[in-house]
């Protein structure tokens, strides 16, 4: 399983972006990026997910480089709310079995 | 819809009492089930994965144990609590061939005395 690395928080102010990037130089051929955010007390919550070059949802944007060694989860025009802890996950598709969750980057999002 | 429950949501032990936490999908068949633990703030340790029933997979060894006496359910158990077993645990499930996102339950909150 590929090893990741996030900062491990970050401040912003609402109605910026915040772009997180993950770094995960040993990603396999078959690995899936996906992101996930949590709540204090709450499970995580999946955001989204992608394979390379861009993906984008009703909630973020993730971007992958050619390489795919690192990708960067973007927030447009973050509120309060999205203060929370957000994990990037690479997994290979298809598969089941075990999912190996970081540390994440605290996002802490002030007025 | 899918739906995954767990209980109890809170729950204070005393050290070397007995521990069972269940899990219940619903709305799914044959799962993958996980549980995690997540202890003082983030970083969710995975402890036990199963992939079927009578299926379970080990990541970390401890007085802790895992079964899944049916398609839907998962219990985490102990014999023994230990001060350390305090955290908040989380169960989760995934489709069978797994598309890339996780669903948890709410959580239960162990403190252990």
């Amino acid at each position: 399983l590929a090893k990741t690395t996030q900062p491990i928080s970050m401040d912003s102010y609402e109605g910026q972006e915040v772009n997180i990037t993950c770094s995960h130089n040993n990603i396999a051929t078959n690995d899936y990026i996906t992101w996930y955010q949590q709540f204090p007390s709450q499970g995580p919550r999946f955001i989204i997910q992608g394979y390379k070059t861009k993906v984008t949802n009703e909630v973020a944007s993730l971007f992958i480089p050619a390489d795919r060694k690192s990708s960067t989860l973007s927030l447009p025009r973050v509120s309060l709310s999205d203060t929370a802890v957000y994990y990037c996950l690479p997994k290979e598709y298809n598969q089941g079995g075990k999912l190996i969750f970081g540390q994440g980057t605290e996002l802490s999002v002030k007025p | 819809s899918q739906t995954i429950h767990q209980w109890p949501a809170t729950l204070v032990q005393p050290v070397g009492s007995p521990l069972s936490l269940e899990c219940t999908v619903e709305g799914t068949s044959n799962p993958n089930l996980y549980w995690y633990r997540q202890a003082a703030g983030r970083g969710l340790q995975l402890l036990f994965y199963s992939v079927g029933i009578g299926q379970i997979s080990s990541e970390v060894p401890q007085n802790l144990s895992a079964s899944r006496p049916q398609d839907r359910q998962f219990i985490l158990s102990s014999k023994k609590l230990l001060l350390s077993d305090s955290g908040f645990y989380l169960c989760a499930w995934s489709v069978q061939m797994y598309t890339g996102e996780l669903f948890f339950g709410e959580g239960s909150r162990l403190t252990v005395l």
